[in-house]
Protein backbone atom coordinates (compact mmCIF):
# COMPACT_ATOMS: atom_id res chain seq x y z
CA UNK A 1 0.00 0.00 0.00
CA UNK A 2 1.24 3.16 -0.97
CA UNK A 3 1.51 5.53 1.44
CA UNK A 4 1.62 9.29 2.60
CA UNK A 5 2.43 10.56 5.84
CA UNK A 6 1.69 13.95 7.85
CA UNK A 7 1.70 14.97 11.30
CA UNK A 8 -1.82 16.12 11.96
CA UNK A 9 -0.75 18.81 13.94
CA UNK A 10 -2.16 21.66 15.15
CA UNK A 11 1.41 23.36 14.51
CA UNK A 12 0.94 26.53 16.05
CA UNK A 13 3.00 29.84 14.83
CA UNK A 14 2.75 33.27 15.71
CA UNK A 15 2.48 35.66 13.04
CA UNK A 16 5.58 36.69 11.02
CA UNK A 17 6.99 33.63 11.47
CA UNK A 18 8.58 30.79 9.78
CA UNK A 19 5.60 27.75 9.32
CA UNK A 20 7.61 24.17 8.58
CA UNK A 21 5.46 21.26 7.19
CA UNK A 22 6.58 17.96 6.88
CA UNK A 23 5.53 15.22 4.95
CA UNK A 24 7.28 11.50 3.79
CA UNK A 25 6.25 8.89 1.19
CA UNK A 26 6.24 5.15 0.24
CA UNK A 27 6.68 5.04 -3.20
CA UNK A 28 10.22 5.49 -4.32
CA UNK A 29 9.24 6.25 -8.14
CA UNK A 30 7.00 8.80 -7.45
CA UNK A 31 7.97 11.63 -9.38
CA UNK A 32 5.33 14.80 -8.79
CA UNK A 33 4.23 15.95 -5.69
CA UNK A 34 1.81 18.71 -4.73
CA UNK A 35 0.93 21.10 -1.78
CA UNK A 36 -3.14 21.73 -1.16
CA UNK A 37 -4.40 24.35 1.42
CA UNK A 38 -7.95 23.77 2.45
CA UNK A 39 -9.86 25.83 4.68
CA UNK A 40 -12.64 24.53 7.11
CA UNK A 41 -15.79 23.78 4.87
CA UNK A 42 -13.80 24.55 1.61
CA UNK A 43 -12.27 22.11 -1.06
CA UNK A 44 -8.35 21.78 -1.53
CA UNK A 45 -6.36 24.64 -3.33
CA UNK A 46 -3.38 23.81 -5.14
CA UNK A 47 -0.26 26.01 -3.64
CA UNK A 48 2.54 23.95 -4.85
CA UNK A 49 4.12 21.74 -7.73
CA UNK A 50 7.87 20.24 -7.08
CA UNK A 51 9.41 17.67 -9.49
CA UNK A 52 12.83 17.72 -8.98
CA UNK A 53 14.96 17.47 -5.82
CA UNK A 54 15.90 20.87 -4.50
CA UNK A 55 13.40 23.86 -3.31
CA UNK A 56 10.92 25.84 -5.00
CA UNK A 57 9.97 28.92 -4.41
CA UNK A 58 6.77 30.82 -5.16
CA UNK A 59 6.13 34.34 -2.88
CA UNK A 60 6.43 33.00 0.56
CA UNK A 61 6.31 29.63 0.10
CA UNK A 62 8.88 27.26 -0.63
CA UNK A 63 8.59 23.40 -1.69
CA UNK A 64 11.65 21.52 -0.95
CA UNK A 65 12.01 17.81 -2.14
CA UNK A 66 14.39 15.11 -1.51
CA UNK A 67 13.79 11.77 -3.49
CA UNK A 68 16.54 9.54 -1.52
CA UNK A 69 15.28 10.63 1.98
CA UNK A 70 11.50 10.10 0.21
CA UNK A 71 10.76 13.58 1.65
CA UNK A 72 8.82 16.79 1.24
CA UNK A 73 8.38 19.94 2.56
CA UNK A 74 6.51 23.38 2.59
CA UNK A 75 7.82 26.60 4.29
CA UNK A 76 5.10 29.32 4.54
CA UNK A 77 7.23 32.58 5.90
CA UNK A 78 6.49 35.70 7.17
CA UNK A 79 2.76 33.10 7.84
CA UNK A 80 -0.01 35.15 8.20
CA UNK A 81 -3.34 34.70 10.31
CA UNK A 82 -4.77 34.11 6.66
CA UNK A 83 -2.51 31.03 6.08
CA UNK A 84 -4.29 29.06 9.05
CA UNK A 85 -5.87 25.86 7.30
CA UNK A 86 -4.74 22.33 6.72
CA UNK A 87 -2.12 21.33 4.32
CA UNK A 88 -2.50 18.35 2.22
CA UNK A 89 0.62 16.69 0.67
CA UNK A 90 -0.26 14.41 -2.53
CA UNK A 91 1.96 12.44 -4.52
CA UNK A 92 1.39 11.19 -8.00
CA UNK A 93 1.13 7.04 -8.60
CA UNK A 94 1.31 5.60 -11.83
CA UNK A 95 -0.12 2.14 -11.98
CA UNK A 96 0.04 -0.81 -14.64
CA UNK A 97 -1.83 0.71 -17.31
CA UNK A 98 -0.77 3.99 -17.30
CA UNK A 99 -3.41 5.21 -15.02
CA UNK A 100 -2.41 8.26 -12.41
CA UNK A 101 -4.13 9.07 -9.03
CA UNK A 102 -2.67 10.79 -6.18
CA UNK A 103 -2.55 9.63 -2.55
CA UNK A 104 -3.32 12.34 0.36
CA UNK A 105 -1.84 12.27 3.63
CA UNK A 106 -3.74 12.89 5.96
CA UNK A 107 -2.95 16.70 6.56
CA UNK A 108 -1.77 18.90 8.96
CA UNK A 109 -3.42 21.63 10.75
CA UNK A 110 -1.68 25.19 11.14
CA UNK A 111 -2.30 27.62 13.32
CA UNK A 112 -0.86 31.42 13.19
CA UNK A 113 -1.62 32.94 16.12
CA UNK A 114 -1.21 37.30 15.76
CA UNK B 1 -14.41 31.41 -16.72
CA UNK B 2 -13.03 27.76 -16.85
CA UNK B 3 -13.12 25.63 -13.47
CA UNK B 4 -15.27 22.73 -12.29
CA UNK B 5 -18.22 23.14 -10.66
CA UNK B 6 -20.24 20.68 -8.37
CA UNK B 7 -23.90 20.24 -7.57
CA UNK B 8 -26.17 20.60 -5.47
CA UNK B 9 -23.62 22.41 -2.51
CA UNK B 10 -25.56 20.40 0.20
CA UNK B 11 -27.69 17.25 -0.07
CA UNK B 12 -30.36 14.87 2.44
CA UNK B 13 -30.70 11.67 1.29
CA UNK B 14 -32.99 9.20 3.23
CA UNK B 15 -32.52 5.61 3.80
CA UNK B 16 -32.62 3.35 0.74
CA UNK B 17 -32.05 6.29 -1.82
CA UNK B 18 -30.04 6.34 -4.69
CA UNK B 19 -28.59 10.28 -5.27
CA UNK B 20 -26.21 11.65 -8.61
CA UNK B 21 -24.11 14.33 -7.85
CA UNK B 22 -23.08 16.21 -10.39
CA UNK B 23 -19.58 17.07 -11.74
CA UNK B 24 -18.70 19.28 -14.66
CA UNK B 25 -15.79 21.47 -16.11
CA UNK B 26 -14.61 23.49 -19.05
CA UNK B 27 -10.79 23.23 -18.96
CA UNK B 28 -10.63 20.28 -21.94
CA UNK B 29 -8.66 18.07 -19.17
CA UNK B 30 -9.22 14.46 -20.06
CA UNK B 31 -9.22 12.86 -16.49
CA UNK B 32 -11.64 13.00 -13.72
CA UNK B 33 -11.80 12.18 -10.48
CA UNK B 34 -14.08 11.35 -7.07
CA UNK B 35 -12.66 11.54 -3.72
CA UNK B 36 -14.53 11.57 -0.60
CA UNK B 37 -13.38 13.26 2.93
CA UNK B 38 -14.67 12.64 6.42
CA UNK B 39 -14.16 14.99 9.52
CA UNK B 40 -10.54 15.21 10.08
CA UNK B 41 -9.54 12.51 7.37
CA UNK B 42 -7.29 12.72 3.83
CA UNK B 43 -9.12 12.23 0.91
CA UNK B 44 -9.79 8.88 -0.39
CA UNK B 45 -10.38 7.91 -4.16
CA UNK B 46 -14.01 6.57 -5.13
CA UNK B 47 -13.76 6.41 -8.84
CA UNK B 48 -11.17 7.71 -11.81
CA UNK B 49 -11.88 8.62 -15.32
CA UNK B 50 -8.82 8.89 -17.76
CA UNK B 51 -11.11 9.40 -21.08
CA UNK B 52 -14.29 9.28 -22.32
CA UNK B 53 -16.49 5.81 -21.87
CA UNK B 54 -13.44 4.42 -19.43
CA UNK B 55 -13.24 4.41 -15.78
CA UNK B 56 -11.76 2.60 -13.14
CA UNK B 57 -12.59 1.86 -9.45
CA UNK B 58 -10.65 3.85 -6.76
CA UNK B 59 -10.20 2.21 -3.41
CA UNK B 60 -13.80 3.14 -1.58
CA UNK B 61 -15.75 2.30 -4.87
CA UNK B 62 -18.67 -0.07 -3.14
CA UNK B 63 -21.96 1.35 -2.53
CA UNK B 64 -20.92 4.13 -5.84
CA UNK B 65 -21.06 4.03 -9.83
CA UNK B 66 -20.35 6.91 -12.07
CA UNK B 67 -20.41 7.47 -16.32
CA UNK B 68 -18.02 9.16 -18.19
CA UNK B 69 -20.24 9.76 -21.63
CA UNK B 70 -19.39 13.28 -22.25
CA UNK B 71 -15.81 14.94 -21.68
CA UNK B 72 -16.95 18.08 -19.67
CA UNK B 73 -18.91 15.61 -17.36
CA UNK B 74 -18.55 13.18 -14.14
CA UNK B 75 -21.28 12.44 -12.34
CA UNK B 76 -21.03 10.22 -9.44
CA UNK B 77 -24.36 8.05 -7.89
CA UNK B 78 -24.62 7.02 -4.24
CA UNK B 79 -26.92 3.75 -3.76
CA UNK B 80 -28.19 2.52 -1.02
CA UNK B 81 -25.90 -0.09 -1.10
CA UNK B 82 -23.62 2.95 0.68
CA UNK B 83 -24.01 2.20 3.98
CA UNK B 84 -22.10 5.28 5.17
CA UNK B 85 -22.56 7.46 2.79
CA UNK B 86 -22.51 11.38 5.20
CA UNK B 87 -19.50 12.90 3.82
CA UNK B 88 -17.84 15.76 1.90
CA UNK B 89 -17.78 14.75 -1.79
CA UNK B 90 -15.50 16.15 -3.80
CA UNK B 91 -14.31 16.39 -8.02
CA UNK B 92 -11.47 16.85 -9.33
CA UNK B 93 -10.16 17.23 -12.98
CA UNK B 94 -6.15 16.90 -14.15
CA UNK B 95 -4.17 19.39 -16.02
CA UNK B 96 -0.69 18.97 -16.66
CA UNK B 97 1.86 17.37 -15.28
CA UNK B 98 -0.17 15.46 -13.27
CA UNK B 99 -2.04 18.76 -10.85
CA UNK B 100 -5.66 18.39 -9.70
CA UNK B 101 -7.85 21.07 -9.35
CA UNK B 102 -10.97 20.76 -6.94
CA UNK B 103 -14.25 21.95 -7.58
CA UNK B 104 -16.29 23.06 -4.77
CA UNK B 105 -17.53 19.66 -2.85
CA UNK B 106 -20.88 18.58 -2.24
CA UNK B 107 -21.74 18.10 1.41
CA UNK B 108 -24.09 14.63 1.64
CA UNK B 109 -25.76 14.17 4.77
CA UNK B 110 -28.10 10.92 5.32
CA UNK B 111 -31.33 11.80 7.27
Amino acid sequence: QKEVEQNSGPLSVPEGAIASLNCTYSDRVSQSFFWYRQYSGKSPELIMSIYSNGDKEDGRFTAQLNKASQYVSLLIRDSQPSDSATYLCAVNVVFSGGYNKLIFGAGTRLAVHP
Amino acid sequence: DGGITQSPKYLFRKEGQNVTLSCEQNLNHDAMYWYRQDPGQGLRLIYYSQIVNDFQKGDIAEGYSVSREKKESFPLTVTSAQKNPTAFYLCASRGGPNEQFFGPGTRLTVL
